[in-house]
């Protein structure tokens, strides 16, 4: 079994502030990990993922995220916020093959002038 | 553009009725996946494709059916509707199993 938490429903910050989402997971294979933006009236659009290899990944839009196995967690990061930021952010998590994929529940990013 | 179209954008229908959504994959993807996203229960996965056979189920209540056709694209019937049925569907594609592409999505209100 698998599942995706999400701390935060909302996150405020203020435009340039750094930008930090907050993903914890649980599975019992090892992880693919991905991070979705979805703005408003809109579908889900791949911001970065985890397969395997470089636990560091950078992803669109000046995103990173980094796997840290010990913490089972895959924090989003973005060093300075713009106000094209604001969306909602899904963690998901899957293993390889054919498993399905879990979201969290999503972290709305609000972003101040 | 992510490739995966859903038609259509919008539905209006009424408790009782029966509605088809519909899916086409981005070119060359095997595998469809239908989402329904509504604000109590968030995203939850319904059901997988791949190659025209059903591969997983998620959610997905008796009252809803999908099938995956011939040339890869989907349909997702809903039927005896209820006002909990509104929600956003959406229809995502894959092809390597790994990372999936998500439409537009429909958004579906039950009256």
């Amino acid at each position: 079994a698998q599942s995706v938490t999400q701390l935060g429903s909302h996150v405020s910050v203020s435009e340039g502030a750094l930008v930090l989402l907050r993903c914890n997971y649980s599975s019992s294979v090892p992880p693919y990990l991905f991070w979705y933006v979805q703005y408003p009236n809109q579908g889900l659009q791949l911001l970065l993922k985890y397969t395997t290899g470089a636990t560091l990944v950078k992803g669109i839009n000046g995103f990173e995220a980094e796997f840290k196995k010990s913490e089972t967690s895959f924090h989003l990061t973005k060093p300075s916020a713009h106000m094209s930021d604001a969306a909602e952010y899904f963690c998901a998590v899957k293993g390889a093959g054919y498993s399905t994929l879990t979201f969290g529940k999503g972290t709305m990013l609000l972003v101040s002038p | 553009d992510s490739g995966v179209t859903q038609t259509p954008k919008h539905l209006i229908t009424a408790t009782g009725q029966r509605v088809t959504l519909r899916c086409s994959p981005r070119s060359g993807d095997l595998s469809v996946y239908w989402y329904q996203q509504s604000l109590d229960q968030g995203l939850q996965f319904l059901i997988q494709y791949y190659n025209g056979e059903e591969r997983a189920k998620g959610n997905i209540l008796e009252r809803f059916s999908a099938q995956q056709f011939p040339d890869l694209h989907s349909e997702l019937n809903l039927s005896s509707l209820e006002l909990g049925d509104s929600a956003l569907y959406f229809c995502a594609s894959s092809d390597s199993l790994e990372t999936q592409y998500f439409g537009p999505g429909t958004r579906l209100l039950v009256l």
